[in-house]
């Protein structure tokens, strides 16, 4: 079955360390999206990928980084440099740049301890 | 800019309708909307787009006021199953189709 999976599901890590969170699809789709959810809130998007070897950041990338080395491949690392990591990852994708739905991942629980 | 929701929460019981507004001050080319189970990814349930195409499931109907930058969501004899958090996310023409997500509106249906 074609989907997009996200690992792990559930994330720790101590103050000051990086961390990289999985996002694969088998979709065939070109672009790729990471969004962050904090409680009660809505998607915020930090970064986005319409091609392999390309990226754009969005509303909230500080703190953060992508590589799009592979089409099916978008993960993200958050950095020391994000001073409130926990939260809620949500990876997407959608077929091209045009105006189409996005599929989303099940999603990361990332707590900063 | 953050589009506005509203309402931030609206509690049916089975049967009952419900309208769920989304509001941008930015000229927009499209407006999506989605619904979020608790713990769960967001699920896909219509585009509106400016011109008046839609895209989506054929038991949503939603509208998208181009002039007043405002699409409503409309829920009509709703199920148990309609319970979660709507989102819309917008899309503005100077966006390069990047989706600005609302706040959420938060269903709950009753029996």
């Amino acid at each position: 079955d074609g989907g997009i999976t996200q690992s792990p599901k559930y994330l720790f890590r101590k103050e000051g360390q990086n961390v990289t969170l999985s996002c694969e699809q088998n979709l065939n789709h070109d672009a790729m999206y990471w969004y962050r959810q904090d409680p009660g809130q809505g998607l915020r998007l930090i970064y986005y990928s319409q091609i392999v070897n390309d990226f754009q950041k969005g509303d909230i990338a500080e703190g953060y980084s992508v590589s799009r080395e592979k089409k099916e491949s978008f993960p993200l690392t958050v950095t020391s440099a994000q001073k409130n990591p926990t939260a809620f990852y949500l990876c997407a994708s959608s077929i091209d740049r045009g105006v189409n739905e996005q599929f989303f991942g099940p999603g990361t629980r990332l707590t900063v301890l | 800019q953050q589009p506005v929701q509203s309402p931030q929460a609206v509690i049916l019981r089975e049967g009952e309708d419900a309208v769920i507004n989304c509001s941008s001050s930015k000229a927009l080319y499209s407006v999506h909307w989605y619904r979020q189970k608790h713990g769960e990814a967001p699920v896909f349930l219509m585009i509106l787009l400016k011109g008046g195409e839609q895209k989506g499931h054929d038991k949503i109907s939603a509208s998208f006021n181009e002039k007043k930058q405002q699409s409503s969501l409309y829920l009509t004899a709703s199920q148990l199953s309609y319970s979660g958090t709507y989102f819309c996310g917008t899309e503005a023409f100077d966006a390069g189709n990047m989706l600005t997500f609302g706040g959420g509106t938060r269903l709950m249906v009753k029996p």
